[in-house]
């Protein structure tokens, strides 16, 4: 089993509709979360970061950690085709630099 | 900044072939990383680097797989010989440490290879 499983997708849906996008880890020791966009034939691109439980906002994304349930969501309001991407997620242990571990990704696309 | 440089783009080439993937970081980081990207298997760490120094070769493979960075500035993966199954989009990353540094990894384009 993997460390890390991420919902597969893949998503589609309407502009202006709100997507959840969701993975989940085994290892208690994670406690850096991190969401990266990729879009296609590209490499990925940090998206937010959270430190440890609780919820983090930046414009339509909002990110949350549930350590207790091992469960993170990204949530995206008012989603736009510009936001069409594969999403993965990524966990590390240590701060500041190391090893981080992704989920598999989820690719969404967002219709006009 | 250029941002992280990986060439060639795509990479073309037969059973047996020897290829190698080569990567320049972002000046100032000092961590590098090595990730092969597959439908079947997602982003996976291959082999990281600090300060030029191998730190978790873990998840190279096999012996087939061999990477080396003998400055701040260069990094290449090599394969020897090349199989079919090693298919893949290879990512290099960079990233700075520090205790103000979130450990955000910036990667390159990718490089798509193609073994036949």
């Amino acid at each position: 089993q993997k460390e890390v499983e991420q919902d597969p997708g893949p998503l589609s849906v309407p502009e202006g509709a709100i997507v959840s996008l969701n993975c989940t880890y085994s290892n208690s020791a994670f406690q850096y979360f991190m969401w990266y966009r990729q879009y296609s034939r590209k490499g990925p691109e940090l998206l937010m970061y959270t430190y440890s439980s609780g919820n983090k906002e930046d414009g339509r994304f909002t990110a949350q950690v549930d350590k207790s349930s091992k469960y993170i969501s990204l949530f995206i309001r008012d989603s736009q085709p510009s936001d069409s991407a594969t999403y993965l997620c990524a966990m590390r242990r240590n701060t500041n630099a190391g090893k981080s571990t992704f989920g598999d990704g989820t690719t969404l696309t967002v219709k006009p | 900044d250029a941002g992280v440089i990986q060439s060639p783009r795509h990479e073309v080439t037969e059973m047996g072939q020897e290829v190698t993937l080569r990567c320049k970081p972002i000046s100032g980081h000092d961590y590098l990383f090595w990730y092969r990207q597959t439908m079947m298997r997602g982003l996976e760490l291959l082999i990281y680097f600090n300060n030029n120094v191998p730190i978790d070769d873990s998840g190279m493979p096999e012996d087939r797989f061999s990477a080396k960075m003998p400055n701040a500035s260069f990094s290449t993966l090599k394969i020897q010989p090349s199989e079919p199954r090693d298919s893949a989009v290879y990512f290099c990353a960079s990233s700075p440490s520090g205790a103000y540094n979130t450990g955000e990894l910036f990667f390159g384009e990718g490089s798509r290879l193609t073994v036949l």
